[in-house]
């Protein structure tokens, strides 16, 4: 199917590393893209491809993929990481694009 | 590298709305283009993509029938134009550039405007 499956929120001590996963069987085929999102912004890519970073996002986040499933891991996650994280991929019919629904993380 | 979405405005359900992304600060013509919108307070969700020369279109099952992309590579613009609009096509409407160049598209959302807010409503 083209979907993609987030939980809803994660939570994370302040310092502490968190893994945010995606799943979904595009991912068998597409790399996921990570974009974080705080209130009342717009979406900020922070990993495409292969664990690229754009320029500007610190290296405690990072990506990873595995079959069906692919992770945003924050390394020492900061107060100002508190965001809603949304993975994309290409879809599995034509150019279509899916988002996953998206998970809350709160940093404690 | 900046976009400005214009355009959004309240509008009766069956009426149509044309949005407008203005681009600046890269070469437009160099990028695909997307329009990604999102319900206040819920998720995003891609509606549609261009390719740099408008020769490969895409559409969300959502809108496809109803909404079309277009964009304008002389004036640095993006479109989207809105028809038979629905309660459910309430949200705020994002233009998104394509990482990507002319030779492939990624689907990576590198840059973002910051939104125009359609609300359809009688």
């Amino acid at each position: 199917s083209s979907e993609l499956t987030q939980d809803p929120t994660v939570s994370v001590a302040l310092g502490q590393t968190v893994r945010i996963p995606c799943q979904g069987d595009s991912l068998r085929s597409f790399y996921a893209s990570w974009y974080q999102q705080k209130p009342g912004q717009a979406p900020v890519l922070v990993i495409y491809g292969n664990n690229n970073r754009p320029s500007g996002i610190p290296d405690r986040f990072s990506g990873s993929s595995s079959g069906n499933t692919a992770s945003l891991t924050i390394t020492g996650a900061q107060a100002e990481d508190e965001a809603d994280y949304y993975c994309n991929s290409r879809g599995n019919s034509g150019n279509h694009v899916i988002f996953g629904g998206g998970t809350k993380l709160t940093v404690l | 590298v900046d976009l400005v979405e214009s355009g959004g405005g309240l509008v009766q359900p069956g009426r149509s709305l044309r949005l407008s992304c203005a681009a600046s600060g890269f070469t437009f013509d160099d990028h695909a283009m997307h329009w990604i919108r999102q319900v206040p307070g819920k998720g995003l969700e891609w509606v549609s993509f261009i390719s740099w020369n408008s020769g490969t279109l895409a559409y969300a099952d959502s809108v496809k029938g109803r909404f079309t992309i277009s964009r304008d590579n002389a004036k640095n613009s993006l479109y989207l134009h809105m028809n038979s609009l629905r309660a459910e096509d309430t949200a705020l409407y994002y233009c998104a550039r394509d990482r990507g160049s002319r030779s492939v598209t990624v689907n990576v959302f590198d840059n973002w405007g910051q939104g125009t807010l359609v609300s359809v409503s009688s």
